[in-house]
């Protein structure tokens, strides 16, 4: 069970708007702490897609937002492409006993 | 520019100890607020930090996993190690090491991450 919940999957058309939802609790996201949201191509290591709620990295397209808010935050991905389908993680810190540097489970976005 | 690279045992016995050796460049783990960690993905499942070493040698553990983990650095090599005690099967993963700078905020991020390696743990 990951400390940070995700959709298992999502899917959309092109062109689309897609969101991916993480949902954590009072001593992670609620805790005020960032979220962070990582794609990963199939077969390829994780890359940072956005880091402090809503920040992206040089490179990284505009269609990709973030956002915050209470205990969860969110992945918005507008102009869905083909070469958007892949799996989504957010990350964070959790101030619990069992806690640090924590994932969501994750979340596979097919584009249809 | 920054890279990683993970290397180690492709295989590894149960009861085995493990150990990974990240090779990093383009970055210096004697800079102040520079941090490595290290993250592992079994098979089809999510994404598990595992350990971090900071410039300054300060050391953080997965709870779970704490008694099992050890991370070092070797400043010189620009190298970050693990080993992990007593392996067994469930720990069959991609471990990956990954560049964690401290720049000040609430929750570090992973920037930069290495391509991992997978390893299996079978008799």
């Amino acid at each position: 069970q990951s400390v940070l919940t995700q959709p298992p999957s999502v899917s959309g058309a092109p062109g689309q708007r897609v969101t991916i939802s993480c949902t954590g609790s009072s001593s992670n996201i609620g805790a005020g702490y960032d979220v962070h949201w990582y794609q990963q191509l199939p077969g390829t290591a994780p890359k940072l897609l956005i880091y402090g709620n809503s920040n992206r990295p040089s490179g990284v397209p505009d269609r990709f937002s973030g956002s915050k808010s209470g205990t969860s935050a969110s992945l918005a991905i507008t102009g869905l492409q083909a070469e958007d389908e892949a799996d989504y993680y957010c990350q964070s810190y959790d101030s619990s006993l069992s806690g640090f540097w924590v994932f969501g489970g994750g979340t596979k976005l097919t584009v249809l | 520019q920054v890279t990683l690279r993970e290397s180690g045992p492709a295989l590894v016995k149960p009861t085995q100890t493990l150990t990974l050796t990240c090779t990093f460049s383009g970055f210096s783990l004697s800079t102040s607020g520079m941090c490595v960690s290290w993250i592992r993905q079994p098979p089809g499942k999510a994404l598990e930090w595992l350990a971090r070493i900071d410039w300054d040698d300060d050391k953080y553990y997965s709870t779970s996993l704490k008694t099992r983990l050890t991370i070092s650095k070797d400043t010189s090599k620009n190298q970050v190690v693990l080993t992990m005690t007593n392996m067994d099967p469930v720990d069959t993963a991609t471990y990956y090491c990954a560049r964690m700078p401290d720049y000040g905020g609430n929750s570090l991020y992973f920037d930069y991450w290495g391509q991992g390696t997978l390893v299996t743990v079978s008799s």
